[in-house]
């Protein structure tokens, strides 16, 4: 069975610090890594998806990459703001079965970057 | 253009009562997804559906859940005789075929049984 985990589990920064959040999964056996925003009491966002054959990609400050054979990637985060503060997860969506698709989620990064 | 919508947002309801919970997919969207988030646990996937059919009912915790969807568009979760352990936010997501496609997640149903 696919396990996500995240590291950290909460990371509170100051206002223009870069971040790095780390996501590892066990089976590499992967379509492809989602990395999601989830605000409180709100549904989730999709940040970045990496296919499991391309090794990062990038939208604004935000870059993911992904080292399939090792079971891990990260998200970076540059020039962080308080509008950044979310919870961060990871997900993977894996081959196998009969669903296509089907996310396994890690328990995400609280962040918190304060001014 | 239109997102996916869930209906109720909230729900509370009392131990042992029946509940039914609504996704509105993207319009276009053939494959449908139910995931669960239960307070300190991560998400966790329910059934998915490929059009109207479910061949992936792994996920769902016990037969008083149940789902259906109709003319490949709207679903209903159906919680039977609904617990206290049945409290979560219920988050449903449709991607356009399923497999390496996005993933576009509702705002989700937050239920309490009390």
């Amino acid at each position: 069975k696919q396990e996500v985990t995240q590291i950290p589990a909460a990371l509170s920064v100051p206002e223009g610090e870069n971040l790095v959040l780390n996501c590892s999964f066990t089976d590499s056996a992967i379509y492809n890594l989602q990395w999601f925003r989830q605000d409180p009491g709100k549904g989730l966002t999709s940040l970045l998806l990496i296919q499991s054959s391309q090794r990062e990609q990038t939208s604004g400050r935000l870059n993911a990459s992904l080292d399939k054979s090792s079971g891990r990637s990260t998200l970076y985060i540059a020039a962080s703001q308080p509008g950044d503060s979310a919870t961060y997860l990871c997900a993977v969506a894996t081959f196998g079965g009969s669903t296509l698709g089907r996310l396994y989620f890690g328990r995400g990064t609280q962040l918190t970057v304060w001014p | 253009g239109a997102g996916v919508s869930q209906s109720p947002s909230n729900k509370v309801t009392e131990k042992g009562k029946d509940v039914e919970l609504r996704c509105d997919p993207i319009s276009g969207h053939t494959a449908l997804y139910w995931y669960r988030q239960s307070l300190g646990q991560g998400l966790e996937f329910l059934i998915y559906f490929q059009g109207n059919s479910a061949p992936d009912k792994s996920g769902l915790p016990s037969d008083r859940f149940s789902a259906e969807r109709t003319g490949g568009s709207v679903s209903t979760l159906t919680i039977q005789r609904t617990q206290q352990e049945d409290s979560a936010v219920y988050l449903c997501a449709s991607s356009l075929n399923g497999g390496v496609d996005t993933q576009y997640f509702g705002p989700g149903t937050r239920l309490t049984v009390l």
